[in-house]
C-alpha cells in the first residue's frame, strides 16, 4: 500500500470560507500532483510539484494554491471556496524512474469538497 | 485531438467473457505506459505497467504497438469484481515527463 494520505476526507463548507486540503507521503517522493475529479469524469491535472520551493499550474486552470515548503507535505489552499469548487481533489505522488520510463503514480484516497 | 484517447464505454459483459480495451496516444515519443484501475468513488490505482514486449499478469495481458501508437488490455475469464474503470497513462519526457490520462474504459460485469 502506498503512503501518501489526504486529510480531510470529506468536508462540506460554506461560501467564502478558506479550506486547506492537505496532502502528506512518507515515500520521499520529488514529484507531487494534484488532480481534481468530478463524479464519473476523467481526471484533470490542477497543479505539481518537482521538489521543496518547485510548483507548477496543471492543465486544468484552477483557483487554489500551492506550496511545498517540505518534500513530504503538499498543502492545496482555497482562499475563498464557492460551489462550482465542489469536487473531488486527489493527491498523488510518483516514484522514481528508470532511464526514460517514468515511475509509478500513487494516490491518496482523495478529499471531496462540497462547497454549499 | 487529445493527447490519449479511450472507448468511454460503458462495456457491459457477463461473468467469464473475454473484453479487450485499446487506447490511441499521440505523442510519438511516449516511452511509458500503464493501466490504472479506478473503482467508484475511489482513487486509481495501478494495475500493470505495458512493456514493449507486452506482459501478462495472470488474467490481464498488456500490449504495446509504437508503430500505431496504440495500447491494450485484454482481461479474460472477467470476474464481478473487475468491474470498474480502466484508465489509460502515458508518460513522455522521460522520468522527468508528466503522465497523461485517458478518460478510461467503463466495465460492468453481470453476473
Amino acid at each position: 500500500e502506498a503512503d501518501i494520505y489526504q486529510t480531510p476526507r470529506y468536508l462540506v463548507i460554506g461560501t467564502g470560507k478558506k479550506i486547506t486540503l492537505e496532502c502528506s507521503q512518507t515515500m520521499g517522493h520529488d514529484k507531487m500532483y494534484w488532480y481534481q475529479q468530478d463524479p464519473g469524469m476523467e481526471l484533470h491535472l490542477i497543479h505539481y510539484s518537482y521538489g521543496v520551493n518547485s510548483t507548477e499550474k496543471g492543465d486544468l486552470s484552477s483557483e487554489s494554491t500551492v506550496s511545498r515548503i517540505r518534500t513530504e507535505h503538499f498543502p492545496l489552499t482555497l482562499e475563498s471556496a464557492r460551489p462550482s469548487h465542489t469536487s473531488q481533489y486527489l493527491c498523488a505522488s510518483r516514484g522514481p524512474g528508470r532511464g526514460l520510463v517514468t515511475g509509478e503514480l500513487f494516490f491518496g484516497e482523495g478529499s471531496r469538497l462540497t462547497v454549499l | 485531438r487529445k493527447e490519449v484517447e479511450q472507448d468511454p464505454g460503458p462495456f457491459n459483459v457477463p461473468e467469464g467473457a473475454t473484453v479487450a480495451f485499446n487506447c490511441t496516444y499521440s505523442n510519438s515519443a511516449s516511452q511509458s505506459f500503464f493501466w490504472y484501475r479506478q473503482d467508484c468513488r475511489k482513487e486509481p490505482k495501478l494495475l500493470m505497467s505495458v512493456y514493449s514486449s507486452g506482459n501478462e499478469d495472470g488474467r490481464f495481458t498488456a500490449q504495446l504497438n509504437r508503430a500505431s501508437q496504440y495500447i491494450s488490455l485484454l482481461i479474460r475469464d472477467s470476474k464481478l469484481s473487475d468491474s470498474a474503470t480502466y484508465l489509460c497513462v502515458v508518460g513522455h519526457g522521460g522520468s522527468q515527463g508528466n503522465l497523461i490520462f485517458g478518460k478510461g474504459t467503463k466495465l460492468s460485469v453481470k453476473p
